[in-house]
C-alpha cells in the first residue's frame, strides 16, 4: 500500500523560505520509472501543479515558479523536499505531494498525501 | 486561468448519467494522456481515471474516461449523491510541466 505524508510550517512570513516534506512508504524512489510531484491548491481554488522528481534525479518544475523551486530526493529516507523561496500572500495554498500512477510524465497522479495547508503572513 | 478547460458546474439526478469534458490543445492533451480526479469536500484529491481510460483497483466502473484528439471527457453513471465532488483533469505539456483543468463541481440533485 502506497501512503505519502507533507510536513513542514503551517505559517511562513513573506520573503521566507518554505520547506515541505514528504515522507512516503509503499514504494522506492530508486526503482525505474517512478516519480513524486507535488500539487498545490490555494482555498477555493483549482489544483496547481508545481514540480516533479524521478527516480534517476531528473526534474521537472513548473515554468512560472522555476526560479523559486527546488525539489530534491533522499532514496534511504523515502523522503521527497520542495523548497520554495520569497514566500509570498499569494503562495497560501494546501500543498500537497501524489505518487505519479505509471512511467509517463502524463500517467497521472495517485496517491496523493492528506495535504498541508501553508499560510503566509506577517 | 487554468491550461486545460473544465465547465465550472454541472449536475445531474441520482441514478442519472453525466459527463464533464476537459478541452486542452495539441500541446497537451493531444499528444499526452489524460488523468482525472475526484475531489470531495475538504479531502485531498483522488485518481479517478489514468492514462485516458484506466481505473485504478477500487475505482468502480460507473467512471470512466475516454480522449479524442485535443479533449477528454469524464463519464460518471449510476449518480449517487456521494459523488458530489469537484473534478479535474490532468495531462502533460509539450512546456515538460504539468497542467490541470479549472475543475467542475457535480451537484447530484
Amino acid at each position: 500500500q502506497i501512503t505519502l505524508k507533507e510536513s513542514g510550517p503551517t505559517l511562513v512570513k513573506p520573503t521566507q523560505t518554505l520547506t515541505l516534506t514528504c515522507t512516503f512508504s509503499g514504494f522506492s524512489l530508486s526503482t525505474s520509472g517512478v516519480g513524486v510531484g507535488w500539487i498545490r491548491q490555494p482555498p477555493g481554488k483549482a489544483l496547481e501543479w508545481l514540480a516533479l522528481i524521478y527516480w534517476d534525479d531528473d526534474k521537472r518544475y513548473s515554468p512560472s515558479l522555476k526560479s523559486r523551486l527546488t525539489i530534491t530526493k533522499d532514496t534511504s529516507k523515502n523522503q521527497v523536499v520542495l523548497t520554495m523561496t520569497n514566500m509570498d500572500p499569494v503562495d497560501t495554498a494546501t500543498y500537497y505531494c501524489a505518487h505519479r500512477r505509471g512511467y509517463y510524465d502524463s500517467s497521472g497522479y495517485g496517491p496523493w498525501g492528506q495535504g498541508t495547508l501553508v499560510t503566509v503572513s506577517s | 486561468q487554468s491550461v486545460l478547460t473544465q465547465p465550472p458546474s454541472v449536475s445531474a439526478a441520482p441514478g442519472q448519467k453525466v459527463t464533464i469534458s476537459c478541452s486542452g490543445s495539441s500541446s497537451n492533451i493531444g499528444n499526452n494522456y489524460v488523468s482525472w480526479y475526484q475531489q470531495l469536500p475538504g479531502t485531498a484529491p483522488k485518481l479517478l481515471i489514468y492514462e485516458n481510460n484506466k481505473r485504478p483497483s477500487g475505482i468502480p466502473d460507473r467512471f470512466s474516461g475516454s480522449k479524442s484528439g485535443t479533449s477528454a471527457t469524464l463519464g460518471i453513471t449510476g449518480l449517487q449523491t456521494g459523488d458530489e465532488a469537484d473534478y479535474y483533469c490532468g495531462t502533460w505539456d509539450s512546456s515538460l510541466r504539468g497542467v490541470f483543468g479549472g475543475g467542475t463541481k457535480l451537484t447530484v440533485l
